[in-house]
């Protein structure tokens, strides 16, 4: 099946710094991909939808000038934290749909673990 | 607004005994239901998912589903687990035509041996 990597996927960075997170569609192209953020115990919350050539879509409450999206080619897309804080301390996971649009699958990368101390 | 609710947040299972993770959903338009698993430190990972047809979706591993739309549930079963199965289940919801998801809280099957 397609693989999506993501990294780092462990990172630690300190208060006010910004952190890039890289999610990779490795053998299939994406032109859409999708960013979610989980919680200790909960589920993923979905942070915004990345689209290859225009800006980011953002879900309702997700700051868009904090969370930097930016999809520069069909198999990359990223995600800056800008000036972070302990609570952007979280685990955040990236998705890109299959190749099939009639399939509704989609695959994850493996999630980056963000350490804010 | 879609809604997913996993009311288990861990389930304890023998080996080889039979297991039933609940999924219940709440959606004003018709839906597509998909449960994802997520072995440790790995990405999630399609089990099976429920578009149209018949309401009985079989999955990979020896996993399905029944869609029952009036309970407005979605529950995974397996009539054997192995210790390999042993990972988070998570059940998502998309509104039809969206590719939006929306995830319940997971359930951690745990297989004692």
């Amino acid at each position: 099946g397609a693989v999506v990597s993501q990294h780092p996927s462990r990172v630690i960075c300190k208060s006010g710094t910004s952190v890039k997170i890289e999610c990779r569609s490795l053998d299939f192209q994406a032109t859409t991909m999708f960013w979610y953020r989980q919680f200790p115990k909960q589920s993923l919350m979905l942070m915004a939808t990345s689209n290859e050539g225009s800006k980011a879509t953002y879900e309702q409450g997700v700051e868009k000038d904090k969370f930097l999206i930016n999809h520069a080619s069909l198999t990359l897309s990223t995600l800056t934290v800008t000036s972070a804080h302990p609570e952007d301390s979280s685990f955040y996971i990236c998705s890109a749909p299959g190749l099939l649009s009639s399939s509704y699958e989609q695959y994850f990368g493996p999630g980056t673990r963000l350490t804010v101390t | 607004a879609q809604s997913v609710t996993q009311l288990d947040s861990q389930v304890p299972v023998f080996e080889e005994a039979p297991v039933e993770l609940r999924c219940n959903y709440s959606s004003s338009v018709s839906v597509y239901l998909f449960w994802y698993v997520q072995y440790p430190n790995q990405g999630l990972q399609l089990l099976l998912k429920y578009l149209s047809g018949s309401t009985l979706v079989k999955g990979i591993n020896g996993f399905e589903a029944e869609f029952n739309k009036s309970q407005t549930s979605f529950h995974l079963r397996k009539p054997s687990v192995h210790i390999s199965d042993t990972a988070e289940y998570f059940c998502a919801v998309s509104e039809g035509g969206n590719e939006k998801l929306t995830f319940g809280t997971g359930t951690r099957l745990t297989i004692i041996p």
